[in-house]
């Protein structure tokens, strides 16, 4: 089945810097990966996805890139807030057939004042 | 207010008991899933359904039963033999059909046995 490892686990920044999470996946087949952000004690909630058509999506501050010949795909925070303080898990589908979600460990990003 | 309700949100369980957990959803949404989170280990699917009636065995299904006679209902049965059953369980619904869409969660059940 998928394998998504995700890196790193913590990443602490300044507000205004850049915040970049990095996942890979094993399987080839996977076409769909999505990023979720998760509050503390709340629901995860989608805030970008990418299909393996797409190269890079953009989303105001947030972008996702995917590079599908190494298997990796990447969030992009530029311009950090302190409510960007959050745990963010990636996740892949294979997108076809009746297909569920892997997801990766997350990373809590802590964004300092 | 449309979405996915789980319930209660914090639970206790005895040692040797059984426990249900509530997902009911006002999407529409054919599939559903439920996930066990514990710290540092991300999401781990436990179990899900694309229809009523027919649900499959996730990456850790051992313990725990489930049931979808309703296409708005999924509960979640913990049972005496899940040894570890102390985690936090998110519930999800998606579109379904051919093809992965977004995937919408539940606020969680925090469980905990005592």
């Amino acid at each position: 089945g998928e394998n998504v490892e995700q890196h790193p686990s913590t990443l602490s920044v300044q507000e205004g810097d850049s915040a970049v999470i990095k996942c890979t996946y094993s399987d080839s087949a996977s076409n769909y990966f999505p990023w979720y952000k998760q509050e503390l004690g709340k629901r995860p909630q989608l805030i970008i996805d990418i299909r393996s058509n797409v190269g890079e999506k953009k989303d105001q501050r947030i972008a996702v890139t995917l590079n599908k010949t190494a298997k990796h795909f990447s969030l992009h925070i530029t311009e950090t807030q302190p409510e960007d303080s959050a745990v963010y898990f990636c996740a892949a589908s294979p997108g076809s057939g009746y297909s569920t979600l892997t997801f990766g460990k997350g990373t809590m990003l802590l964004v300092s004042p | 207010d449309g979405g996915i309700t789980q319930s209660p949100k914090y639970l206790f369980r005895k040692e040797g008991q059984n426990v249900t957990l509530s997902c009911e959803q006002n999407l529409n949404h054919d599939a559903m899933y439920w996930y066990r989170q514990d710290p540092g280990q991300g999401l781990r699917l436990i179990y899900y359904s694309q229809i009523v009636n027919d649900f499959q065995k996730g990456d850790i299904a051992e313990g725990y039963s489930v049931s979808r006679e309703k296409k708005e209902s999924f509960p979640l049965t913990v049972t005496s033999a899940q040894k570890n059953p102390t985690a936090f369980y998110l519930c999800a619904s998606s579109i379904g059909g051919q093809g992965i869409t977004e995937a919408f969660f539940g606020q969680g059940t925090r469980l905990t046995v005592v």
